[in-house]
């Protein structure tokens, strides 16, 4: 079946602009996850969502970031008024509940801020 | 809070085999995984260790002592294309899983 997927795959913004990064979850996986990745840098967890369950934005690094799933599949992650310090490769995974210790991954939206 | 070490780089020699160490402290402990992720790439799933020993998958194998707060991944038979990084990934309680830093392993001929 289809894995993860994630639009665009790249953009390029300039400071101050927003943006907004799209994940398709794999079918019937309920528990989705939106991760950072710095060049050359381990994963840093930004927000997760389970089912209805409020998400955990626990990683937000600040109020310009938000999140929200709609209708328990689709998620959308919008990065206002872009900072150079966003850029990043955004990676999106999603899992079936009762196995989040196995994720699977989206190839990434690799964000530049010039 | 929670925490992962595990060294930022190995190098070693095709055909030979390597072992990636990864260290962790945290409260609640449920599991370690690993995942493994090619320049480019998206990280894929290796492997999952819930209980204390060895888990092995083909020239993968995966090891946990929870009592020492310490795994290993093992890579036998190392071919070209397993250069990559190797991430170990910490789940605790209802938290997401936590991501060490990653270890690029290089092989060469």
């Amino acid at each position: 079946g289809a894995g993860v997927s994630q639009s665009p795959s790249n953009k390029v913004t300039e400071k101050g602009k927003d943006v907004e990064l799209r994940c398709d979850p794999i079918s019937g996986h309920t528990a989705l996850y939106w991760y950072r990745q710095s060049l050359g840098q381990g994963l840093e967890f930004l927000i997760y969502f389970q089912g209805n369950s409020a998400p955990d934005k626990s990683g937000l690094p600040s109020d310009r970031f938000s999140a929200e799933r709609t209708g328990g599949s689709v998620s959308t992650l919008t990065i206002q008024r872009t900072q150079q310090e966003d850029s990043a490769v955004y990676l999106c995974a999603s899992s079936l509940v009762t196995q989040y210790n196995e994720q699977f991954f989206g190839p990434g939206t690799r964000l530049t801020v010039l | 809070g929670q925490s992962l070490e595990q060294p930022s780089e190995v190098t070693a020699v095709e055909g030979a085999i390597v072992q990636i160490n990864c260290t962790y402290q945290t409260s609640g402990f449920y599991g370690l995984s690993w995942y493994q992720q090619h320049d480019g790439g998206a990280p894929t799933f290796l492997s999952y260790n819930a209980l204390d020993g060895l888990e092995e998958t083909g020239r993968f194998s995966s090891f946990l002592s929870r009592s020492d707060s310490y795994g290993y991944l093992l890579l036998q038979e190392l071919q070209m294309k397993d250069s990559a990084s190797y991430f170990c990934a910490l789940r605790s309680g209802n938290t997401p899983l936590v991501f060490g830093k990653g270890t690029r392993l290089s092989v060469i001929a």
